[in-house]
């Protein structure tokens, strides 16, 4: 079984600029979640999406980022315009069920820079 | 709303040694408690965790952590670490909302010295 993967694995592009991050799920997963970890400080929520429907974006910083999940597949967060404190390490987990009990499973995350 | 503490952000330690990574939570409600660890290069993987029961918990490579509710802690112990140990730890907690509630710490380096 292919675990999450997320492309690119690097990226550094300058202040201003747009950034798409992908996430590929683990093959039936409806669960779908995002996550931040800015200079190495606490690994924050960011949304969750349950099939192709943003299930809560509550930890979304600001309209700057944008989230999607067409067709409840891959799912894709964009930057624009990025600002220097989007930097950091974006990771992405799937799991099968909602529940407490329903274990996440990461990517191995990508590292955004942003000069 | 819930917190999570990890004072150490670094722990060396020689290997066959024990080490202790700490973790303090707070929470007005019942929590679940876990901790992941990250490889290098790799993502986080589920490391042990707390749901209800025993309070103490294992896991498959020798790490355990026990919920003391009392003094609202859920620290890492491993009684001899080896090489292969070195990654960074995170202490994290949810409520009843789900992995999107979960709450991570701000993760422990554990480098374990040849």
């Amino acid at each position: 079984e292919a675990g999450v993967t997320q492309f690119p694995s690097h990226s550094v592009i300058e202040k201003g600029q747009t950034v798409t991050l992908r996430c590929d799920p683990i093959s039936g997963h409806d669960n779908l979640y995002w996550y931040r970890r800015v200079m190495g400080k606490e690994i924050k929520f960011l949304l969750h999406f349950v099939k192709e429907s943003k299930q809560d974006e509550s930890g979304m910083p600001n309209n700057r980022f944008l989230a999607e999940r067409t067709g409840g597949t891959y799912s894709t967060l964009k930057v624009q315009p990025a600002e220097l404190e989007d930097s950091g390490v974006y990771f992405c987990a799937s799991s099968q069920g909602r529940g407490i009990n329903s274990p996440l499973h990461f990517g191995n995350g990508t590292r955004l820079t942003v000069t | 709303a819930q917190s999570v503490t990890q004072l150490d952000s670094q722990v060396p330690v020689f290997e066959e040694a024990p080490v202790e990574l700490r973790c303090n939570y707070s929470s007005s409600v019942s929590v679940y408690l876990f901790w992941y660890v990250q490889y290098p290069n790799q993502g986080l993987q589920l490391l042990l965790k707390y749901l209800s029961g025993s309070t103490l918990v294992e896991s498959i490579n020798g790490f355990e952590a026990e919920f003391n509710k009392s003094q609202t802690s859920f620290h890492l112990r491993k009684p001899s670490v080896h090489i292969s140990d070195t990654a960074e730890y995170f202490c994290a907690v949810s409520g009843s909302g789900g992995y999107q509630k979960v709450t991570f710490g701000t993760g422990t380096k554990l480098q374990v010295i040849p």
